[in-house]
């Protein structure tokens, strides 16, 4: 149980393009779901938080009109990188957190991620 | 002060040691507690998760939280080259529903 299917894998693209990655909870329902970028050598960064039916929460220094998130269903997110430049190429990697569960018990479940290379 | 920290490593073992890795954190708020591993190339997974203070076993992973002295660490026990990853430690400051992760502290078991 708990598996979440990030997709795609690996993209590369041209610089100015929009690339979406997708984030689906396929054996649980996920209120909120987590964006998170991670450098080579750094730890995980949380870009956003995702909820069912709003507009996601940003963290400080994130542009909200260049990583546009949706979260139209409890089992789906996604994030589209728009104008996508190279200094964007990380591994973007997403989680979720089954609904029901009380704040305390914070645990989320991530997906495999996706290597986004721009040219 | 970083909110959680951990030592980068590498921490070297030789297998069938006790590799022990520890991690501080800030916010005396938190309530949540975590350990994921993570292979290079891949996401993190999870292996424990601990909200009270004292030990909580699995296998051969051992959480334990100590809330007054702000610092959770995770013990492996008979060590493997399979657990040769970087550890990262997350909290939930606060309460939030939001995870900080620390650095993270890259193991290395020798054969």
């Amino acid at each position: 149980g708990a598996v979440v299917s990030q997709h795609p894998s690996w993209v590369i693209c041209k610089s100015g393009t929009s690339v979406k990655i997708e984030c689906r909870s396929l054996d649980f329902q996920a209120t909120t779901m987590f964006w998170y970028r991670q450098f080579p050598k750094q730890s995980l960064m949380l870009m956003a938080t995702s909820n069912e039916g709003s507009k996601a929460t940003y963290e400080q220094g994130v542009e909200k009109d260049k990583f546009l998130i949706n979260h139209a269903s409890l089992t789906l997110s996604t994030l589209t990188v728009t104008s996508a430049h190279p200094e964007d190429s990380s591994f973007y990697i997403c989680s979720a957190r089954p609904g029901g569960l009380p704040l305390a018990k914070n645990i989320q479940y991530f997906g495999a991620g996706t290597r986004l290379s721009v040219l | 002060q970083k909110e959680v920290e951990q030592n980068s490593g590498p921490l070297s073992v030789p297998e069938g040691a006790i590799a022990s890795l520890n991690c501080t954190y800030s916010d005396r708020g938190s309530q949540s507690f975590f350990w994921y591993r993570q292979y290079s190339g891949k996401s993190p997974e999870l292996i424990m998760s601990i909200y009270s203070n004292g030990d909580k076993e699995d296998g051969r992973f051992t959480a334990q939280l100590n809330k007054a002295s702000q610092y959770v660490s995770l013990l492996i026990r008979d060590s493997q080259p399979s657990d040769s990853a970087t550890y990262l430690c997350a909290v939930d400051p606060g309460n939030t529903g939001k995870l900080i992760f620390g650095q993270g502290t890259t193991l290395q078991v020798k054969p």
